[in-house]
């Protein structure tokens, strides 16, 4: 089993539409949470950055994190055809420690 | 947020030769980067950690023989991918990340052996 798994997509809605992107993680240990949005041949850009539980917004952008049912959620509101790309998951435990990523969900917003 | 580049973008190469890839932290220092390799629509896979002074820590599976990896600064790590292969080209990627934020990526290498 892997330490993070992400819901694998692909998803693709409308323009305006409410997006949710979801992953969960095993590893109790996990403090710091991340979300990166990737487009193609690009390297990951982080999105989200939160830490142990609770919610985060940053305009469009909801992150929030459960560790009670280790569950992380993305919400992007008004979905625009420009956050059509992949967006990656994330964990790590310590502040300088390796990130386990989770393996990518591909959205496609149409206008 | 942080900065983290990466050169060369693309790179092609003959089979059997060798490329260098460098990653850099341009406006922090970074005791730790790691180093990922992606394949087309397929997640990042870890290859190595690299800490400045000290010899890299190696996932399980990559031969640390062929992907060489140089972290003599703490704004500077390098990959080198000895006697490229076709099998090699691949896009890679390098991280960092200044304390608990991040990490963050650079804008990727991609390679092609021919």
């Amino acid at each position: 089993q892997k330490e993070v798994e992400q819901d694998p997509g692909p998803l693709s809605v409308p323009e305006g539409a409410i997006v949710s992107l979801n992953c969960t993680y095993s590893n109790s240990a996990f403090q710091y949470f991340m979300w990166y949005r990737q487009y193609s041949r690009k390297g990951p850009e982080l999105l989200m950055y939160t830490y142990s539980s609770g919610n985060k917004e940053d305009g469009r952008f909801t992150a929030q994190v459960d560790k009670s049912s280790k569950y992380i959620s993305l919400f992007i509101r008004d979905s625009q055809p420009s956050d059509s790309a992949t967006y990656l998951c994330a964990s790590k435990g310590t502040n300088a420690g390796k990130s386990t990523f989770g393996d990518g969900t591909t959205l496609t917003v149409k206008p | 947020g942080a900065v983290v580049s990466q050169h060369p973008s693309w790179v092609i190469c003959k089979s059997g030769t060798s490329v260098k890839i460098e990653c850099r932290s341009l406006d922090f220092q970074a005791t730790t980067m790691f180093w990922y390799r992606q394949f087309p629509k397929q997640s990042l896979m870890l290859m190595a950690t690299s800490n400045e002074g000290s010899k890299a820590t190696y996932e399980q599976g990559v031969e640390k023989d062929k992907f060489l990896i140089n972290h003599a600064s703490l704004t500077l790590s390098t990959l080198t991918v000895t006697s490229a292969h076709p099998e090699d080209s691949s896009f890679y990627i390098c991280s960092a990340g200044p304390g608990p934020l991040g990490p963050f990526f650079g804008p990727g290498t991609r390679l092609t052996v021919l």
